[in-house]
Formats: structure tokens, sequence, C-alpha cells
């Protein structure tokens, strides 16, 4: 058990166009799922977190109106981006924390997004 | 906030050989300590994982050590295969009290497996 699923896994765009990016965890329920970015060579970095039902939670320096969190149900989280730009292009990776396993983490495969 | 420094970077290591990777944090109420393998364009692959009422925890050839006073924690991997080959990242994680907290990661470790 315990995979989660990230929807599209890739996704070329023209700049200024908006792309949705789906997380779900599969056979767990997630009250928290993260979202993470991912530059090339780089580490991994928490842009927000996400509550089932209430407000996303943003990092420092993560612009809340561009990259819009829904967390609809206890195993979907979904993350937008709004009016994309060619510096937004990047590995977006989420992941779920199992509600019987706290702190316990699984990422999805990641989103490869290129804005042109 | 916290801040995690692994090393090394790079580790390359003879086939049946063991590897040693080693990572410090900051905060002191950090208490969750996983690690990940993540494969060239994939998604982080949860490994093994600690918490701070444990001092080390093994499964099969991997084994993770915590050391709380002096804030760092290490992977050993024994035995080490082709396979092995990836890039491995210590994380940590604290209690904000509110639930689940997000991973703060190292910048990672190429682990080359030389036949």
């Amino acid at each position: 058990g315990a995979v989660v699923s990230q929807h599209p896994s890739r996704v070329i765009c023209k700049s200024g166009t908006s792309v949705k990016i789906e997380c779900r965890s599969l056979d767990f329920q997630a009250t928290t799922m993260f979202w993470y970015r991912q530059f090339p060579k780089q580490s991994l970095m928490l842009m927000a977190t996400s509550n089932e039902g209430s407000k996303a939670t943003y990092e420092q320096g993560v612009e809340k109106d561009k990259f819009l969190i829904n967390h609809a149900s206890l195993t979907l989280s979904t993350l937008t981006v709004t009016s994309a730009h060619p510096e937004d292009s990047s590995f977006y990776i989420c992941s779920a924390d199992r509600l019987d396993l706290t702190d316990t983490q699984y990422f999805g495969p990641g989103t490869r997004l290129t804005v042109l | 906030g916290e801040n995690v420094e692994q090393h090394p970077s790079t580790l390359s290591v003879q086939e049946g050989d063991s590897a040693v990777i080693k990572c410090t944090y900051s905060d002191s109420a950090s208490n969750y300590f996983p690690w990940y393998k993540q494969e060239l364009g994939k998604g982080p692959q949860l490994i093994i994982d600690i918490r701070s009422n444990v001092g080390e925890k093994k499964d099969q050839r991997i084994a993770v050590t915590l050391n709380k006073t002096a804030k760092h924690f290490s992977l050993h991997i024994t035995e080490t295969q082709p396979e092995d080959s990836a890039v491995y990242f210590c994380a940590a994680s604290g209690d904000s009290g509110g639930g689940a907290d997000g991973l703060t990661f190292g910048k990672g470790t190429h682990l080359i497996i030389q036949p």
C-alpha cells in the first residue's frame, strides 16, 4: 500500500496559460498533502501544505495567487499554476501523509512542467 | 526554520562495499527523519525512517542511526548493488502540534556503485 499518483506526468504549455496538476492517494486516506518543487539537480523545496477542507498554508516566498491549491477530499489535492511563465518550469512533486501514520510521507511520481 | 546539511554530495563505492551518508539538522524540535531514494525523472521513494525516540533502525541491507544530542543522523547501506545507484535525500520534520509537517530536505547524495 501507500501509492500516490500524479497526473499529468508531463505537460508543455505556452506562457500565460494555466496548468492543473492532480495528486491522488490511491490506497489510503490523507488529511494532509504537500506540494514540492524540484529544479534540475537540486533538492526538493516545500511549497505548501494542503489540508482537506481548509485553506493551504504556503511557505515564505511562494505566491498563493499563482499556485492555487485545492484539497477537496481525503484522496485528492490539485495544484494549479496560473499564468505560467518560463521560470515556473520545474518538476512538481506531491506527497501524502497517511492518516494512520503521522509524518510518514509518500511521494507521487512528479509532474514535469515546461513553459514555452 | 529547520536547516539540513547532507554529505557527501557524491559517493562512489565498489559493488559489495558499504556506503554511508551523513546529515545534520539544526532544529532540536525535529523528531522525524526519513531517507528517500530518487531515480532520474521519478519521485522520491521512502526507504527507511527513524523517529526521535529510537537510536537505530535496520531493514535488511539498510540502517539508519540517530544521535539527538549531536543532531545528526546517518544512512548505512551494506553489500551495495548496482541497483542502489541513485540520489539519496535525507529529510527532517518537526511537530508543530497541528498535525503533519512538511519535510526539509538535504541537498542530496549521488551514490554511484562501481561494478
